[in-house]
């Protein structure tokens, strides 16, 4: 079955400054990968997602770039502020099985000011 | 209110009892979800529901069992609680984006200690 790698699991940065989080799958078939942020005393909530058949996405200043040869995704914030201080969770699944989304293991990312 | 609701949001019981993990939506939504998180193994599929009839096992479903009372209630049992079940539980719901995505969205979770 799928497997997600994640890292770094903690990530500390300077306010201003940028911050990625890399996830590896291993199933090939996967065609789907969206990213969730986790706030303290929440649920995940989603933030960005991506497909197979584009390579990058941005969103303001969150961009998620797939590399489908090297099974690499990653997440880009810029100009990072003290409220993108959470968890964030990469996660891949197959579009004919979406519901079935394998998570990584988490990123802490904390931004100080 | 919250769209997804989660109730107790902690609870601290003994090995060997009984729990019950409650969940409503007011999203409208088929799709529920029963997930745990545990530290450094982020979130892992326990149970899930596409509607009142259909019940399926996820990656991690021993030791547990669900009931779908209604499209909007999903609950979650430990039949036997033991202290590896402590973590924190999340309820979802999903329905499909625009873009077909199957969009999850989460509960506050309910943190469970099992002494």
């Amino acid at each position: 079955g799928e497997n997600v790698e994640q890292h770094p699991s903690t990530l500390s940065v300077q306010e201003g400054d940028s911050a990625v989080i890399k996830c590896t799958y291993s199933d090939s078939a996967s065609n789907y990968f969206p990213w969730y942020k986790q706030e303290l005393g929440k649920g995940p909530q989603l933030i960005i997602d991506i497909r197979s058949n584009v390579g990058e996405k941005k969103d303001q200043r969150i961009a998620v770039t797939l590399n489908k040869t090297a099974k690499h995704f990653s997440l880009h914030i810029t100009e990072t502020q003290p409220e993108d201080s959470a968890v964030y969770f990469c996660a891949a699944s197959r579009t004919d099985s979406s519901y079935k989304l394998i998570f990584g293991s988490g990123t802490r990312l904390l931004v100080r000011p | 209110d919250a769209d997804v609701t989660q109730t107790p949001r902690n609870r601290i019981t003994k090995t060997g009892k009984r729990i019950m993990l409650e969940c409503s939506q007011t999203k409208g939504h088929d799709r529920m979800y029963w997930y745990r998180q545990d530290p450094g193994l982020g979130l892992r599929l326990i149970y899930y529901s596409f509607d009142v009839k259909d019940i399926n096992k996820g990656e991690i479903s021993d030791g547990y069992s669900v009931s779908r009372q209604a499209q909007a209630k999903f609950s979650l049992s430990l039949e036997s609680a033991i202290p590896n079940q402590t973590a924190l539980y999340f309820c979802a719901t999903s329905d499909l984006n625009r873009a077909g995505a199957n969009v999850l969205t989460f509960g506050a979770g309910s943190r469970l200690t099992v002494l």
